[in-house]
């Protein structure tokens, strides 16, 4: 089955730093990778979405790029601020609006440190 | 608009007792889904809904039952609570048409069975 592996450990970025945050995925590409920010005691928000035939989007300070041969998607947050700090998730999908749901990883912590 | 609404926010519940958690959405999205989330797990994708009277299952359906007779709204029934149910639910919905379509989630019911 489909695995999305995301490091689930903290990661810890010094403010107006580039995060970088790595997405791997097992077995065939999935259509579209998806990206969302939770913080504590809310739901996931929608970020940035990619298909496979997209190699990079961009979206004010957050860009995605999608590398099908590595299997793997970076997620790019520049000049950082200790506001980015959340867990950052990544999920594919074979539809763009994920009519058959999201399968998700377990999603990275990112801290950002004044 | 109130986006997608999830009651309660809390609930504690014996083993055994059978309960609905409630989610609405006004945004006249086609697809919605259930997911829930424990720690070290991620999301997982429990039942998912491409339109009115339409559902199927996700990955983790096994004790809980859903039905969608209306576009607005999508309960999730648990029919005998279990501890193993103890988890923060999130239900999200998304447009359906295009590609590029977000998932919108809802705040989440944190469950706790005991």
């Amino acid at each position: 089955s489909q695995k999305i592996e995301q490091n689930s450990e903290a990661l810890n970025i010094q403010e107006g730093k580039t995060a970088t945050l790595t997405c791997n995925y097992t077995n065939y590409s999935p259509a579209y990778l998806q990206w969302y920010r939770q913080d504590p005691g809310r739901g996931p928000v929608f970020l940035l979405l990619i298909r496979e035939n997209e190699k990079e989007k961009r979206k004010e300070r957050l860009k995605v790029t999608f590398d099908t041969t590595l299997k793997q998607s970076l997620f790019h947050i520049t000049a950082s601020q200790p506001a980015d700090s959340a867990t950052y998730l990544c999920a594919r999908s074979y539809s763009g609006g994920g009519a058959d749901g999201l399968t998700f990883g377990k999603g990275t912590h990112l801290i950002i440190q004044p | 608009n109130a986006g997608v609404t999830q009651t309660p926010k809390f609930q504690v519940l014996k083993t055994g007792q059978s309960m609905t958690l409630q989610c609405a959405q006004d945004m006249n999205h086609e697809y919605m889904s259930w997911y829930r989330q424990d720690p070290g797990m991620g999301l997982r994708l429990i039942h998912y809904s491409v339109g009115a009277g339409i559902t199927d299952q996700g990955e983790v359906p096994n004790g809980y039952n859903v039905s969608r007779s209306t576009t607005e709204d999508f309960p999730l029934r648990l029919l005998s609570a279990a501890p193993s149910q103890t988890s923060v639910y999130f239900c999200a919905s998304s447009y359906g048409g295009g590609e590029y379509n977000e998932q919108f989630f809802g705040p989440g019911t944190r469950l706790t069975v005991l």
